[in-house]
């Protein structure tokens, strides 16, 4: 139960785009479709923002986008704003009633 | 409005047990899963443990597996978890997460705001 590949840190000029990448194995990110992602400002709880790799929770701006391919999902957050600046999980089902997360990446809106 | 509230952290000596609570409220509790994920002090989140909405399915991280114990009551719309043998690297704050669905491999939806656990002598 190792815990999923994220990049520390990105970072992107406000309008820009940047894709954060969350790697794990056949046996969690590649072999399930219950991938999802959180984003958590400073001193604040997680939200879910991308769930089943692409959906949207109601009320989530569709600047955020989600993607999978093999082992790999990925975050995309578009037309970046100063309120995007936080800390970005992915997290994925692992099998046998488990749940792995990322180690995190800190998102700089320069 | 969905919430749920945790309680229950404080600071524990290692070796010791502690209980933390977590009390739903804005939807039908027994038709979701339930989990605990902890954030240690500057670091990322860990899932550490998940129950689903009827108890039949209960699972563990492998840093947590053999002292900890998750349960749930319906009747009082609340999940449990019951920390033993605790060890200095268990210091961190212990978020109650929704489930998606009525099974562990759904996402989390709804947060607590947390409960800090202290272990230390």
């Amino acid at each position: 139960q190792s815990a999923l590949t994220q990049p520390p840190s990105a970072s992107g000029s406000p309008g820009q785009s940047v894709t954060i990448s969350c790697t794990g194995t056949s046996s969690d990110v590649g072999g399930y479709h219950f991938v999802s992602w959180y984003q958590q400002h400073p001193g604040k709880a997680p939200k879910l923002i991308i769930y089943d790799v692409t959906q949207r929770p109601s009320g989530v701006p569709d600047r955020f986008s989600g993607s999978k391919s093999g082992n790999t999902a990925s975050l995309t957050v578009s037309g970046l704003q100063a309120d995007d600046e936080a800390d970005y999980y992915c997290s994925s089902y692992a099998g046998s009633d488990k749940s792995v997360f990322g180690g995190g990446t800190k998102l700089t809106v320069l | 409005e969905v919430h749920v509230v945790e309680s229950g952290g404080g600071l524990v000596q290692p070796g010791r047990s502690l209980r933390l609570s977590c009390e739903a409220s804005g939807f039908t509790f027994e038709e979701y899963a339930m989990h605990w994920v902890r954030q240690a002090p500057g670091k990322g989140l860990e899932w550490v443990s998940g129950i689903s909405w009827n108890s039949g399915s209960i699972g563990y991280a492998d840093s947590v597996k053999g002292r900890f114990t998750i349960s749930r009551d319906s009747a009082k719309k609340s999940l449990y978890l019951e920390m033993n043998s605790l060890r200095a690297e268990d210091t961190a704050l212990y978020y109650c997460a929704r489930g998606g669905d009525v099974w562990l491999r759904a996402h989390f939806d709804y947060w607590g705001q947390g409960t800090l656990v202290t272990v230390s002598s």
